[in-house]
């Protein structure tokens, strides 16, 4: 089964700050993809990559980017972290095709 | 993107069946109808998708209508790990995968 790894479960940073997430997957997927989750909002997602140096915006890019050098890692950056950006942050992976998403166990961000 | 409509929640009792519901009236012929649950504290778990004709897998299986304009996940004896929020979501393989998750029906297992 594919494993996707996110680096860390609990995060904590100071508004202004540069906040890096890091997403790794151990298979040879050609998409990942951050979403955020927020009570009462569903999964929404941020930013997608169908390939490596690719990347599309999802339904919310506004405040963050993503960098995604090689093909198991999907980073996504926020250039400067504000409160409303305090969330659960979900990565996942899946190759082309009707194939399901594998997701991480997420990262909770809170921006004091 | 195709949009899918959930009931926010459902009960169900402990070894009992359950049937959630999805509409997709939208939904295109290139369009795969995919199920994944989510527990508390973890990320969403694949569960089962399909085309056309109905699945099964070890976890539940999957009814889906003839007109294709809905669908139904259906667990065949639910216990308490069943409780969790199921998400139904459509995915084109045609073309970007691009997707995003409504909010989901939170399911209740009553003991």
């Amino acid at each position: 089964d594919v494993k996707v790894t996110q680096s860390s479960r609990y995060l904590v940073k100071r508004t202004g700050e540069k906040v890096f997430l890091e997403c790794v997957q151990d298979m040879d997927h050609e998409n990942m993809f951050w979403y955020r989750q927020d009570p009462g909002l569903g999964l929404r997602l941020i930013y997608f990559s169908y390939d490596v140096k690719m990347k599309e915006k999802g339904d919310i890019p506004e405040g963050y980017s993503v960098s995604r050098e090689k093909k198991e890692r999907f980073s996504l950056i926020l250039e400067s972290a504000s409160t409303n950006q305090t969330s659960m942050y979900l990565c996942a992976a899946n190759p082309p095709g009707p194939y399901g998403y594998t997701f991480g166990s997420g990262t909770r961000l809170t921006v004091v | 993107d195709a949009k899918t409509t959930q009931p926010n929640s459902m009960e169900s009792n402990e070894e009992e069946p359950v049937h959630l519901p999805c509409n997709h009236s939208t939904i295109s012929g290139t369009d795969y109808i995919h199920w994944y649950r989510q527990l508390p504290s973890q990320g969403p778990e694949y569960v089962i998708h399909g085309l056309t004709s109905n699945v099964n897998n070890r976890m539940a299986s999957l009814a889906i209508a003839e007109d294709r304009k809905s669908s139904t996940l259906i667990l065949h004896r639910a216990t308490l790990r069943d409780a969790a929020v199921y998400y139904c979501i459509l995915r084109d393989v045609g073309g970007y995968q691009k997707v995003t998750f409504g909010t989901g029906t939170k399911l209740q297992v009553i003991p």
